[in-house]
């Protein structure tokens, strides 16, 4: 079991709409979650982090933690075709205690006009 | 205020060649982290560096691989001997005050080709 699963799509949402981004991982003592976004070719870029469970928005961006679950999701409202990038989630490997990211494989979100 | 800066952008070595990344983290912040990404694969952690220490190296491979934070200047990246195999982005990222609490900001990479 990968540490921290995403699916890998591409999820193609039309212009406007709601685009739902999830993301599980195996380690139950993990204590901070990110959401970065990387364009092809350039470098990943944060978009939310949030730590405690239940939902925390900014802007268009609603992050969702559920720590029962082990899972962590994003929704992006008013999905715009600028939003069309690959969306990482990223964990803290609390494990070793040391700030370590362990990251997912990445959704690659496509916004059609 | 700039932030995280690596460089070279994009670095074009022959097989046996010595490959030297730097970054420089952002102003304030004392940790500095190194991933790579391989063609078509995720981000993975390498090594974890604070001022003349290393913290963690878990991710890195055992041979050919080093880092180093120095007192002054930038962290370096350093491959020797690079391999087909090392071609990669790969992204420093650096952080203030704990790590465990705090957000990871992300540099615009080193390209690497290995010839």
């Amino acid at each position: 079991q990968k540490e921290v699963e995403q699916n890998s799509g591409p999820l193609s949402v039309p212009e406007g709409a709601i685009a739902s981004l999830n993301c599980t991982y195996s380690d139950r003592g993990s204590q901070s979650f990110f959401w970065y976004r990387q364009y092809s070719g350039k470098s990943p870029e944060l978009i939310m982090f949030i730590y405690s469970n239940g939902d925390k928005e900014d802007g268009r961006f609603t992050a969702q933690l559920n720590k029962a679950s082990q899972y962590v999701s994003l929704l992006i409202r008013d999905s715009q075709p600028s939003d069309s990038a690959t969306y990482l989630c990223a964990v803290n490997g609390k494990k070793s205690n040391t700030g370590k990211l362990i990251f997912g494989q990445g959704t690659t979100l496509q916004v059609k006009p | 205020n700039a932030g995280v800066m690596q460089n070279p952008r994009h670095l074009v070595r022959r097989r046996g060649q010595e490959a030297r990344l730097r970054c420089s983290p952002m102003k304030g912040h004392s940790h500095v982290y190194w991933y790579r990404q391989l063609p078509e694969e995720g981000l993975k952690f390498m090594v974890y560096l604070q001022k003349e220490n290393i913290i963690d190296e878990s991710g890195m491979p055992k041979e050919r691989f080093s880092a180093e934070f120095p007192k002054e200047g930038p962290s370096i990246l350093r491959i020797q001997q690079v391999v087909r195999g090392d071609s990669a982005a790969y992204f420093c990222a650096s952080s203030l005050d704990s790590p465990l609490t705090d957000t990871q900001y992300f540099g615009p990479g080193t390209r690497l080709t290995v010839l």
